[in-house]
């Protein structure tokens, strides 16, 4: 099983600033199948990237993935109001898929 | 546009088997693009994979569970169910079903509470 190690665990940063979330897999993700997943109180999670680095269908181009192998990030490249919110990575190539632990991005 | 509903069984007994259904509008649960899953996540904590299915019969496991768990797909229905035997507190959690694009979560239902207890 893949395990996902996400840092920070929590990220203080104030709105127009720039946030870089890590996500750091046991071994390598085959063929870069890595998500990026907000999830904002009381609702579900919602994709943001796919395949590492592909937005997803209405996601804003400030949010942007990078990385391949073992270590990816998301960043976000000017914080708004409604970007605070918890933020998980997945790996979908290998079973069982795994989630990070998450990144809670707070208000500073 | 795809939409999924979970149905609500809320409170379920230690033992027991817990029974979900997730209710696919705005498009055909047999499309061969799709494989339909079941993501949980206990109060306050993370996310889990929990498995998948499709209309032809196909389904993968989280190991995890896999000794307790069965996913079906009811194309008459258009709708997919989760089964999870033997139910303890440690089974308490949201339960989200999700449509997988092929494997990505990439649309998900609101999510239901199910909590295990006597």
């Amino acid at each position: 099983e893949i395990v996902l190690t996400q840092s920070p665990v929590t990220l203080s940063l104030s709105p127009g600033e720039r946030a870089t979330l890590s996500c750091r897999a046991s071994q390598s993700v085959s063929s870069n199948y890595l998500a990026w997943f907000q999830q904002k109180p009381g609702q579900a999670p919602r994709l943001l990237i796919f395949g590492a680095s592909n937005r997803a269908t209405g996601i804003p181009d400030t949010f942007s993935g990078s990385g391949s192998g073992t270590d990816f990030i998301l960043t976000i490249s000017r914080l708004e109001p409604e970007d605070f919110a918890v933020y998980y990575c997945q790996q979908y190539g290998s079973s069982p898929y795994t989630f990070g632990q998450g990144t809670k991005l707070e208000i500073k | 546009q795809l939409q999924l509903q979970e149905s609500r069984p809320g409170l379920v007994k230690p033992s027991e088997t817990l029974s979900l259904t997730c209710t696919v509008s705005g498009g055909s649960i047999s499309s061969s693009t799709y494989f339909w899953g079941w993501i949980r996540q206990p109060p306050g904590k993370g996310l889990e994979w929990i498995g998948s299915g499709s209309y032809s019969g196909s389904t993968y496991y989280n190991p995890s569970l896999e000794n307790r768990v069965t996913i079906s797909v009811d194309t008459s229905k258009n709708q997919f169910s989760l089964w999870l035997t033997s139910v303890t507190a440690a089974d308490t959690a949201v339960y989200y079903c999700a449509e997988l694009t092929p494997r990505v979560p990439t649309t998900w239902g609101q999510g239901t509470l199910v909590t295990v207890s006597s």
